[in-house]
């Protein structure tokens, strides 16, 4: 079946526009993570949804980013004023249960942002 | 912030050889797991080891836990060129949201 479908798989935009990512989770996947991964770098956690509502959003790292998903379904992750400190993958994942994240994370390859 | 720190940062090794990754995290965890992510690409679920598990098999990937040391281990038997990848521990806490803590991740090359 269909894995977690992300788009654009890459994006460059100018200093100062707004960008929008969209993350399609596997149907059925309750929970849906954001994570950014810098060049090199690990992952860094931005949000967390389960079902449509984000217990946790202490991950973005200003409020020029902002993220929402519709049911259980597709979530789009928008970005204010970009930066080029924003340049970087911004990764989605998703997962049947948010249940002490036991089950596996399926995640999608990623939007390559590059901001000039 | 990270909770995961991996050692070493990268490995190089030959074909045939076993390749050993480490991962210290700081807090109590609920289950630590291990993911593949080949380079432009997402990340890959290897396995997941409990709090009260000691080791884990899959194939060719043996995982160990030691919650006293707060530190676990990946080893890959008989590498294969295909191995080569970043592989990331990734952890959650006992207490407080539950999210997966990525480390920083080892570069592992497998060379023919």
């Amino acid at each position: 079946g269909a894995g977690v479908s992300q788009s654009p798989s890459n994006k460059v935009t100018e200093k100062g526009k707004d960008v929008e990512l969209r993350c399609d989770p596997i149907s059925g996947h309750t929970a849906l993570y954001w994570y950014r991964q810098r060049l090199g770098q690990g992952l860094e956690f931005l949000i967390y949804f389960q079902g449509n509502s984000a217990p946790d959003k202490s991950g973005l790292p200003s409020d020029r980013f902002s993220a929402e998903r519709t049911g259980e379904s597709v979530s789009t992750l928008t970005i204010q004023r970009t930066q080029q400190e924003d340049s970087a993958v911004y990764l989605c994942a998703s997962s049947l249960s948010s249940d002490r994240v036991t089950s596996p994370l399926h995640f999608g390859n990623g939007t390559r942002l590059t901001v000039t | 912030s990270q909770q995961g720190e991996e050692d070493p940062q990268a490995l190089s090794i030959q074909e045939g050889e076993n390749a050993t990754m480490n991962c210290s995290y700081k807090t109590s965890i609920n289950n630590l797991q291990w993911y593949r992510q080949n380079s432009g690409r997402g990340l890959v679920h290897l396995i997941l080891i409990r709090s009260n598990e000691r080791e884990k098999h899959s194939g060719r990937l043996r995982v160990t836990l030691d919650t006293s040391k707060k530190s676990s281990s990946l080893l890959i038997t008989a590498s294969r060129a295909a191995d080569t990848a970043s592989y990331f521990c990734a952890t959650v806490m006992n207490t407080g949201f539950q999210k997966l803590v990525f480390g920083t991740g080892t570069r592992l090359l497998v060379s023919p």
